[in-house]
């Protein structure tokens, strides 16, 4: 069964502080995909990343970076500098080649960043 | 970009009452929307699927009796709660992938809905 698990539900840090978002997934399928999704407190979800499970390259855009590790099945996210904007809640989520179009979200990690 | 709008973006309606929430892609051609319920601080949850002229495909548990969704176009799915009770208050977000693109889903602004 496909999975993913946000354990940090919410974290607070002080501005300029680095900060990691954990997420550890669970799947069967040896094909699927990753993404990150940032959910301000206006709603709307905001798209970061999706990587798939043949691309464990890290990657790094800006303040944000990706760690994907396979042999932890883990997915983390970091944000270096924060900013008072970071605040948001996050969504790690899951889906798998053989049905490509649902997304399996994890629970969320709200983050505060204190001015 | 890849713009999704959903509206209203807030509905406030007695029990027993139908609202109709829409969503469309503003600036590309949507090969398939999805409907996503959020409960507060809760994850999304995917309710629907829905592909441009064909019947919607419902998630375990979610009734399509309830939620009735219809993609008439490219550019636009409507989800009608139906007969609408408190119990269906909630966070409703819509979401689309591209035609002939990636199957990133770019996600509207989504709708809160309050049921007295």
């Amino acid at each position: 069964a496909q999975k993913v698990t946000q354990a940090q539900t919410e974290i607070s840090v002080v501005e300029k502080e680095d900060v990691t978002l954990d997420c550890v997934y669970e799947t069967r399928d040896t094909t699927y995909y990753l993404f990150w999704y940032k959910q301000p407190p206006s709603g709307e979800l905001v798209f970061l990343i999706r990587r798939n499970s043949f691309d464990e390259q890290n990657e790094i855009s800006g303040r944000y970076s990706w760690n994907f590790q396979k042999s932890t099945s883990s997915f983390n996210f970091t944000i270096t500098a924060s900013q008072v904007v970071d605040s948001a809640v996050y969504f790690c989520a899951l889906s798998e080649a053989e049905r490509d179009d649902k997304i399996i979200f994890g629970k969320g990690t709200r983050l505060h960043i204190l001015p | 970009g890849a713009v999704v709008s959903q509206h209203p973006s807030r509905v406030i309606c007695k029990s027993g009452t139908s609202v109709k929430i829409e969503c469309r892609s503003l600036d590309f051609q949507a090969t398939t929307m999805f409907w996503y319920r959020q409960f507060p601080k809760q994850s999304l949850m995917l309710m629907a699927t829905s592909n441009e002229g064909s019947k919607a495909t419902y998630e375990q548990g979610v009734e399509k009796d309830k939620f009735l969704i219809n993609h008439a176009s490219l550019t636009l799915s409507t989800l009608t709660v139906t007969s609408a009770h408190p119990e269906d208050s909630s966070f409703y977000i819509c979401s689309a992938t591209r035609q002939g693109g990636q199957k990133t889903q770019y996600f509207g602004p989504g709708t809160r809905l309050l049921v007295l």
